[in-house]
């Protein structure tokens, strides 16, 4: 079964300063996704960025990257340039990766890090 | 931009009674989903919907659950007799396709059993 641990419960920021969170999983998939979420307070969860496990390359949205290490299970997302409205949970989560139907998609999470952007 | 959008946004209900929440999904989307967040632990995967019927379902998703695509457009989550524990929120989620790994969340709905 797989697993994905977030060891930060919370984390703070000041405003325009970068921040890592850390995840880590365990599957013995070689197929798969990896996924950033955010939840603000509004609670929607939002997708911050994706990661397919074949891709060497970091994935990178504006503000946002990744450092994926295949190898060791981790996936960190870092926010460079922090602003306000990154003040949310942030959750850490594995998909595996499969063409059978919709057996593929369930979403395993992790328990997710506070994070506050202080001004 | 398309959404995911669910009703109730917040129900209470006493325990033993039935509780549907519906979903809108995204409407090209073919994969639905629910997710379950007891307040203060983690997402948790209930059921996963294909093709008008079950894909997967997790420990979680017993009798007292069930899920139907009645109309084609809503998604529907039905708990047969509530439990306090049951209290929660519930989020639905859609994906477009197969190859596409990104799930859509709608803005939840939360479950309070008295």
């Amino acid at each position: 079964a797989q697993t994905v641990t977030q060891s930060q419960p919370e984390m703070s920021v000041q405003e325009a300063e970068t921040v890592t969170l850390s995840c880590t999983y365990d599957t013995s998939e070689s197929n798969y996704y990896l996924f950033w979420y955010k939840q603000p307070p509004s609670r929607q969860m939002i997708l911050v960025i994706r990661q397919e496990a074949y891709k060497q390359q970091n994935a990178t949205e504006n503000r946002f990257s990744v450092n994926f290490q295949k190898a060791a299970k981790s996936f960190s997302l870092k926010i460079s340039d922090s602003q306000l409205g990154d003040t949310a949970m942030y959750f850490c989560a594995f998909m595996k990766h499969g063409i059978r139907g919709g057996s593929q998609g369930n979403l395993i999470f992790g328990k997710g890090t506070k994070l506050s952007v202080k001004p | 931009e398309p959404e995911v959008t669910q009703t109730p946004s917040h129900q209470v209900t006493q325990m033993g009674q039935e509780v549907i929440l519906r979903c809108v999904p995204i409407s090209n989307h073919l994969y639905f989903y629910w997710y379950r967040q007891i307040l203060g632990q983690k997402v948790e995967f209930l059921v996963s919907f294909y093709n008008n019927e079950i894909s997967e379902k997790s420990e979680i998703f017993d009798d007292q659950f069930s899920v139907e695509r009645p109309d084609g457009s809503n998604f529907t989550l039905k708990i047969r007799s509530t439990k306090l524990e049951d209290s929660a929120m519930y989020f639905c989620a859609s994906k477009a396709g197969v190859l596409t790994g990104e799930l859509f969340f709608g803005e939840g709905s939360r479950l309070t059993v008295l």
